[in-house]
């Protein structure tokens, strides 16, 4: 059963323009999201998440947009740079510290220069 | 800044062995986590650990796997008799006291079962 769905597989952009990778999810008992970032052979890196009592967060280059209603997210790179190329990973978890979190199959982003 | 940091990078062992994966945690972490990925796949829950018992595990975390926190800044994850399928990136991650505090991930031990 997977909670958390990232249904691009791979994404190619050119540089300057702006990145767009969607996630949706099925569990309504999430409310919190978080996107990661990953380069082969490194773990995941933590780049922004967003409280489910949010619509929008922004951090710098980096946007996450959440809608509840739809049960979808959304990460906006702008602009996009070569050094963004990598593996997105969306991934929520529910209320509680200890909870886990659970993630998406990824994206590949590929900024062309 | 403060990582996570897992040792060692790379785990070659034959099936049957038993291999430790080893973790630091960041130091004022209180929540500490196994995932592994497989070559292609998805990153997978294996286990949560919070004030030294486990919060929750998978049905990946089968009686093969145990985890510990030995002392006050390592956490290991055994596996007691490797098989082929548990060749993987097995990573660490850690989070603070907040609520809504993200995991932070290690790099990872590429486990490879021979």
């Amino acid at each position: 059963d997977q909670q958390v769905k990232q249904n691009s597989p791979s994404l190619s952009v050119q540089e300057g323009r702006i990145s767009i990778l969607n996630c949706d999810y099925t569990n309504s008992m999430f409310d919190y999201f978080l996107w990661y970032k990953k380069y082969p052979a490194e773990g995941p890196t933590f780049l922004i998440s967003i409280s489910s009592i949010k619509d929008k967060n922004e951090d710098g280059r980096f946007t996450v947009f959440l809608n509840k209603s739809a049960k979808h997210l959304s990460l906006h790179i702008v602009p996009s740079q070569p050094g963004d190329s990598a593996v997105y990973f969306c991934a929520a978890r529910g209320s509680g510290g200890y909870q886990k979190v659970t993630f998406g199959t990824g994206t590949k982003l590929q900024v062309i220069p | 800044e403060p990582e996570v940091t897992q040792t060692p990078s790379h785990q070659v062992t034959q099936m049957g062995q038993e291999v430790i994966l080893r973790c630091v945690p960041i130091s004022n972490h209180l929540y500490f986590y196994w995932y592994r990925q497989i070559l292609g796949q998805k990153v997978e829950f294996l286990v949560s650990f919070y004030n030294n018992e486990i919060s929750e595990k998978s049905e990946i975390f089968d009686d093969q796997f145990s985890v510990e926190r030995p002392d006050g800044s390592n956490f290991t994850l055994k596996i007691r008799s490797t098989k082929l399928e548990d060749s993987a990136m097995y990573f660490c991650a850690s989070s603070g006291r907040a609520g809504n505090s993200p995991l932070h991930f290690g790099n990872g031990t590429r486990l490879t079962v021979t």
